[in-house]
């Protein structure tokens, strides 16, 4: 039930564009993205509803591709404020308990 | 508006003794999600609390415990501690049930069980 990121981590420049993938095996309810630094709780960047609907704010964005379970997280033009460890909590019934991929850590650097 | 509060922040217990967590959330949110995190499993869910009432459980033993107040703040608790407890525990609240709701996620407490 656990959905699975990928890449595990990457490296980028200043202004360089990433794209975080998340895949369930099971269908979704919701994708829910949060960003989190270490020693600091997620901090939540956008969720997403099973219709397939694409969203976003200032330079990131995501999609949600209802038939094939899989979300993909967007950030372009990076910022050293990106880095973290970006995961995805993923909703398989209606209820609001999330299952988590592993996570991807960012690293922009100058 | 004031965000999600979780007190302590730091917590150190030795094995077998149990520990009380508590959360306070957003403003007019009703939901409070526990989640532990850890190096090795990542973030689990624990338990969700609305109106009162557990309303989901996660795949934990029953050491492992939570209520929720009136005024929608929640506590958990961890009985018999053993060194694997040691973690972030975070709750996160929302407006409501249903996975459609925007979880916003507390500081989080680091228990650590010597």
């Amino acid at each position: 039930q656990q959905p699975v990121q990928s890449p595990q981590a990457v490296i980028l420049r200043e202004g360089e564009d990433a794209v975080i993938n998340c895949s369930s095996s099971k269908a979704l309810y919701s994708v829910h993205w949060y960003r989190q630094k270490h020693g600091e709780a997620p901090v939540f960047l956008m969720i997403l509803l099973k219709g397939g609907e694409q969203k976003g704010h200032d330079k990131i964005s995501a999609s949600f591709n209802e038939k094939k379970q899989q979300s993909s997280l967007y950030l372009t033009a990076s910022q050293l404020s990106y880095s973290g460890t970006y995961f995805c909590g993923t909703a398989i019934t209606g209820a609001n308990n999330l299952f988590f991929g592993t996570g991807t850590r960012l690293t922009v650097i100058p | 508006k004031a965000g999600v509060t979780q007190t302590p922040r730091y917590l150190i217990k030795t094995r077998g003794q149990q520990v009380t967590l508590s959360c306070s959330p957003i403003s007019g949110h009703r939901s409070v999600s526990w989640y532990q995190q850890t190096p090795g499993q990542g973030l689990q869910f624990l338990f969700e609390y609305f109106s009162e009432t557990q309303r989901n459980k996660g795949n934990f033993p029953g050491r492992f415990s939570g209520r929720q107040f009136s005024n929608s703040r929640s506590e958990m608790n961890v009985s018999t501690l053993e060194l694997g407890d040691s973690a972030l525990y975070l709750c996160a609240s929302s407006l409501g049930l249903g996975s459609y709701n925007e979880q916003f996620f507390g500081p989080g407490t680091r228990l650590t069980v010597l």
